[in-house]
């Protein structure tokens, strides 16, 4: 069974740009969630897609976006790039029923690298 | 206040010798406790989660929650060097406005416990 993809695994930006990355969860699962990890703030929560639809926001300005297609594939953007930006973006799946709480057993991906100059 | 605290470390313990890693969460009415391991350079990997009080054991590594301390501990027995990693403690919280439950939750992490195991 194939794990969770991001892409693309390394990228290079500069300040203002913006930029899109991909998360292809494992086959079934239908919860997404994104994570930021960086070395002074942990891992932190960004959002979480299921069906489609945003169920949960984390604490980021509105220049981090998402969406997932019917497909469960998600996507994020960041536009307006900042420096602060530059972290390790983590993708998780999850197998969820309905409206059941997060149980919390997440499988993540290889997760984006992106540097911003 | 974090919501989920651990102490960064790093942590250095003997071969074969007992590693305790703790967390702490600020929710009372958190649910579910997860901790994660992340080796260097690689993405986190679900090692053990607890929902009870008491101990919960899986082979070496035993999960402990005391809910009225609002604490979450992990051991590691016999530790090996191939225990070297991040431990990342997880908190499944209510999502609140104010202190309003807003009837979903999240999955909060917290900063993560460098541990080393010498041989």
């Amino acid at each position: 069974k194939a794990g969770v993809t991001q892409t693309p695994r390394y990228l290079i930006k500069t300040r203002g740009q913006q930029v899109t990355l991909s998360c292809s969860p494992i086959s079934g699962h239908r919860s997404v969630s994104w994570y930021q990890q960086t070395p002074g703030q942990g891992l932190q929560f960004l959002f979480e897609y299921f069906s489609e639809t945003q169920r949960n926001k984390g604490n980021f300005p509105g220049r981090f976006s998402g969406r997932q297609f019917s497909n469960s594939r998600s996507e994020m953007n960041v536009s307006t790039l900042e420096l602060g930006d530059s972290a390790l973006y983590l993708c998780a799946s999850s197998l969820l029923e309905g409206d059941r709480f997060h149980t919390g057993e997440l499988f993540f991906g290889e997760g984006s690298r992106l540097t911003v100059l | 206040q974090k919501e989920v605290e651990q102490n960064s470390g790093p942590l250095s313990v003997p071969e074969g010798a007992i590693a305790s890693l703790n967390c702490t969460y600020s929710d009372r009415g958190s649910q579910s406790f997860f901790w994660y391991r992340q080796y260097s350079g690689k993405s986190p990997e679900l090692i053990m989660f607890i929902y009870s009080n008491g101990d919960k054991e899986d082979g070496r590594f035993t999960a402990q929650l005391n809910k009225a301390s609002q604490y979450v501990s992990l051991l590691i027995r016999d530790s090996q060097p191939s225990d070297s990693a991040t431990y990342l403690c997880a908190v499944n919280m209510p999502i609140r406005a104010g202190s309003r439950y807003q009837g979903a939750q999240k999955l909060v992490f917290g900063q993560g416990t460098r541990l080393t195991i010498n041989p």
